[in-house]
């Protein structure tokens, strides 16, 4: 079992639709990432979290330490949203949270 | 543009061969991660410098080593390559203090396919 798992592995959807990935893992954490992935392989970083819940623009990342899972939200969904979203759990505190252990990614369709 | 330059952006070798990639961060960042994404194994963390020294070590080969030199820039070394290194590697900087800011800046990756 992959200590990062993220559902559904893929997605469609229509322009304006609300969007939610999920990410769950089974280790001890001390911080989850969110990542986006575009057609042209580049990586940029959406959110760090530790706890709670951050908002960035269209996009909202909640985080349940005690359940273990973290929720990535996109609202009011756009074609330029197609992309791979890949969830990513810190094991270290401090110094070294870029030792990344990655789930396989959520691969998003926005259809116009 | 997250200020992160890799090279080369793509790169054809044989197997056996040696290949030498290159990262420059974000000016300031003293942190540099290796990844390697490949179809079957997705992305893995290789290795981690900070300021010159190795911090972190994930799950690099013994036929890769890394280094990261007094102007920051970072450099991955593959050996004795095989047709599974065939990949996407990427590395990414952070600032110091970058456990209060949370973001890591990805460069655009160098693609190697070994045949």
């Amino acid at each position: 079992k992959n200590e990062v798992e993220q559902s559904p592995q893929n997605l469609t959807a229509q322009e304006g639709e609300f969007i939610t990935i999920n990410c769950s893992y089974s280790v001890g954490i001390s911080a989850l990432h969110w990542l986006q992935q575009h057609p042209g392989g580049g990586i940029v970083s959406l959110f760090m979290l530790s706890s709670g819940k951050k908002k960035h623009g269209r996009l909202i990342a909640t985080i349940n330490i005690q359940e273990k899972h973290s929720s990535l939200h996109i609202t009011a969904s756009h074609p330029r949203d197609s992309a791979v979203y890949i969830c990513a759990v810190s094991l270290n505190y401090g110094g070294s949270q870029g030792n990344l252990i990655f789930g396989k990614g959520t691969k998003l369709s926005v259809k116009p | 543009d997250s200020g992160v330059t890799q090279t080369p952006k793509h790169l054809i070798t044989a197997t056996g061969q040696r290949v030498t990639l290159r990262c420059s961060p974000r000016s300031g960042d003293l942190s540099v991660y290796w990844y390697q994404q490949s179809l079957d194994q997705g992305l893995q963390f290789l290795i981690q410098y900070y300021n010159g020294e190795e911090r972190a070590k994930g799950n690099i080969l013994e036929r890769f080593s890394a280094q990261q030199f007094p102007d920051l820039h970072s450099e991955l070394n593959l050996s004795s390559l095989e047709l599974g290194d065939s990949a996407l590697y990427f590395c990414a900087s952070s600032p110091e203090g970058w456990a209060n800011t949370g973001e890591l800046f990805f460069g655009e990756g160098s693609r190697l396919t070994v045949l």
